[in-house]
């Protein structure tokens, strides 16, 4: 069965610059989940999106932006990087219609040096 | 909002042996989802059981079960015959059940299996 996609699954990025997670998510789901887990931390929310329109909103900062697609994937953009925001981010998604479950890609490890 | 709490940072189990996992939420929902997911080693988030809050009746998939108080707000997993590649960390979490399905987790348990 097809899985939710991430890339790049590894990224290192410098302080200050910008980075480009993408998300590829299962087919025939409605909605796309974005969860930051930091070093021993369980993960937190970030934004979601319903239908390619911005669903619910939680911990995201102002430096960061998402958007969800024509084609349902979903890009989560990340600028003036700093050190905190190292961390496994991961994607999910979820058929809002019928199951409730949350599906979750493999996650992209971002690292600011 | 809701919040989730799970007290056991870390627990181990024999090989073949059975263990529980705790987990209380708090939830102003009527209407809610509670699951339990498994990360491992790989980092991945692995989906091991949802229990519907309007369902009396435990949920169970295979070795896994819950035990769900719902009026103690008590979610807590039961791996039976523990095998090696149980070992993981394990996080509890809840979600609305209307609108945005939006996971909020706990803390997790790290659970080692002894050979």
């Amino acid at each position: 069965a097809a899985g939710v996609i991430q890339s790049p699954r590894h990224l290192i990025k410098e302080k200050r610059e910008t980075a480009t997670l993408k998300c590829y998510p299962i087919p025939r789901h409605d909605t796309v989940y974005w969860y930051q887990q930091g070093p021993g931390q369980d993960p937190q929310f970030l934004i979601s999106f319903y239908e390619k329109m911005q669903s619910d909103k939680g911990s995201i900062p102002d430096r960061f932006s998402a958007q969800q697609f024509s084609d349902y994937h979903s890009e989560l953009n990340m600028s003036s990087l700093e050190l905190g925001d190292s961390a496994l981010y991961f994607c999910a998604s979820s058929d809002r219609g019928g199951r409730p479950e949350a599906f979750f890609g493999q996650g992209t490890r971002l690292t600011v040096v | 909002a809701q919040t989730v709490t799970q007290s056991q940072p870390e627990m181990s189990v024999q090989e073949a042996e059975t263990v529980t996992l705790s987990c209380t939420y708090d939830t102003s929902e009527s209407d809610y989802y509670l699951f339990w997911y498994k990360q491992p080693p790989s980092r991945q988030m692995i989906l091991v059981i949802r229990q519907e809050a309007y369902k009396q009746q435990n949920a169970t998939e295979n070795r896994f079960s819950v035990n769900f108080q719902k009026a103690a707000k008590s979610f807590s997993l039961k791996i039976s015959d523990s095998q090696l590649g149980d070992a993981a960390m394990y996080f509890c979490a809840t979600t609305s059940g209307a609108g945005s399905y939006q996971l909020t987790f706990g803390k997790g348990t790290k659970l080692s299996v002894i050979p």
